[in-house]
């Protein structure tokens, strides 16, 4: 089956701590993201890249680093810097289709910090 | 103020009836306009999207884009317990610019009741 997974489904981290989201997607699409949803604010940009080993800063980066040393492979890493970091993290993937961007999103990662 | 305003609801509304969903945004450069369906706990799926203004209908749902009046609809008609989700706007002004950004509304949480 084609798609996106992230891993884990649930995560939790201690303070201080850097943590590592994985996502894979077997679409071959180009475009990945990473975006962070919080309750009432929507879905907030993080990083996104859109070819291999290149990367640019979303709305809300601090905090959080990224790499894409594979077309399928886009980690995320919250690192001790990003303060408030409770939050479900969204990967996703996209191509030009039919005229329009079509995002496909992964299930989710669950952040808590405890 | 954000780019794009949601209310969150929630909607609730009793199965058969229209659901009526609305997004208004600020930057006059969007173009492309889609919406998603997300249910709880899972990542968001692509609904339906729009070019520029006027209506796209997709079975029981019809998509609206009035760029005059920086606002879109989304209606779901014979509402249906299994549409009970959370909707959530995204629009776009460039598909093919880097990084082929979606901004997102807040999202807005639909009750369908039996």
């Amino acid at each position: 089956d084609g798609g996106i997974t992230q891993s884990p489904k649930y995560l939790f981290r201690k303070e201080g701590q850097n943590v590592t989201l994985s996502c894979e997607q077997n679409l071959n699409h180009d475009a990945m993201y990473w975006y962070r949803q919080d309750p009432g604010q929507g879905l907030r940009l993080i990083y996104y890249s859109q070819i291999v080993n290149d990367f640019q800063k979303g709305d809300i980066a601090e905090g959080y680093s990224v790499s894409r040393e594979k077309k399928e492979s886009f980690p995320l890493t919250v690192t001790s810097a990003q303060k408030n970091p409770t939050a479900f993290y969204l990967c996703a993937s996209s191509i030009f289709h039919r005229g329009n961007t079509e995002a496909f999103f992964g299930q989710g990662t669950r952040l808590t910090v405890v | 103020q954000k780019e794009v305003e949601q209310d969150p609801g929630p909607l609730s509304v009793p199965e058969g009836a229209i659901v009526s969903l609305n997004c208004t945004y600020s930057n006059s450069a969007f173009q492309y306009f889609m919406w998603y369906r997300q249910y709880s706990r899972k990542g968001p799926e692509l609904l339906m999207y729009t070019y520029s203004s006027g209506n796209k209908e997709d079975g029981r749902f019809t998509a609206q884009v009035d760029k005059s009046s920086k606002y879109i609809s989304l209606f779901i008609r014979d509402s249906q317990p299994s549409d009970s989700a959370t909707y959530l706007c995204a629009m776009s002004a460039s598909l093919k610019a880097a990084g082929n950004k979606l901004t997102f509304g807040g999202g807005t949480r639909v009750l369908v009741k039996p």
